[in-house]
């Protein structure tokens, strides 16, 4: 299985704070993607990076993407209480497209 | 609003009992797919659909069953649920820049 890790499982920090996770895989992608999961929700997108992209940013998020290492981190930056939820990264497999493969997630804690 | 719906949001069966929970989209996108998460092990996928009359296997596809009659509606059918599919079920379409978009979950025990 394809199937990432995430690291830390569990982060907890003060608001205002920066929060940073990674995330590792196994085989090759196409593109990598992180996910918030608020506390037994669906899930929201929120950022895609591609395997040519070495750094992508989104607001408050900065996404980098090492290849070669197969690992990627997700910073946000100045967090809120608001941003306490699941990250997850999520995979696709290299000769397809269609199939995605998700870590294990981070559960953060912001503090207010 | 764009949204995908799934029905029933909380189901309690026993072993054996055939289920099927819907799932829906508004937003006329053609790829559909479903998932399980279990604690640990964050989401698995059990089946996709790149668009109607169209599925094939995600990582854990064993004891489901899917079909794609229609664009907006992807079903997951579970013939003889057994205790272990007792799991929190996510359906998700995809749009054209490969982000998915999540239903709000399906809670199954099977007992």
């Amino acid at each position: 299985s394809q199937q990432g890790e995430e690291d830390p499982q569990a982060l907890s920090i003060q608001e205002g704070e920066n929060a940073t996770m990674n995330c590792s895989y196994k085989t090759s992608i196409n593109n990598l993607q992180w996910y918030r999961q608020n506390s037994g929700r669906g899930l929201v997108h929120l950022i895609l990076i591609r395997s040519n992209e070495r750094e992508k940013h989104s607001g408050r998020l900065r996404v980098t993407l090492d290849t070669s290492k197969k690992s990627s981190s997700l910073l946000i930056t100045a967090s809120r209480a608001a941003d306490t939820a699941s990250y997850f990264c999520a995979t696709d497999a290299i000769d397809n497209f269609n199939k995605f493969y998700f870590g294990s997630g981070t559960k953060l804690n912001v503090k207010p | 609003e764009a949204q995908v719906t799934q029905n029933p949001r909380y189901l309690i069966t026993v072993t054996g009992k055939k289920l099927t929970v819907t799932c829906s989209q508004n937003m006329n996108h053609e790829y559909m797919s479903w998932y399980r998460q279990d604690p640990g092990l964050g989401l698995r996928q059990i089946y996709y659909s790149m668009n109607v009359e169209v599925t094939d296997k995600g990582d854990v596809p064993e004891g489901y069953k899917v079909s794609r009659k229609e664009k907006r509606n992807f079903p997951l059918i579970l013939e003889s649920p057994s205790p272990n599919q007792t799991s929190l079920y996510f359906c998700a379409t995809k749009g054209s820049l490969y982000e998915q978009y999540f239903g709000p979950g399906t809670r199954l025990t099977v007992t």
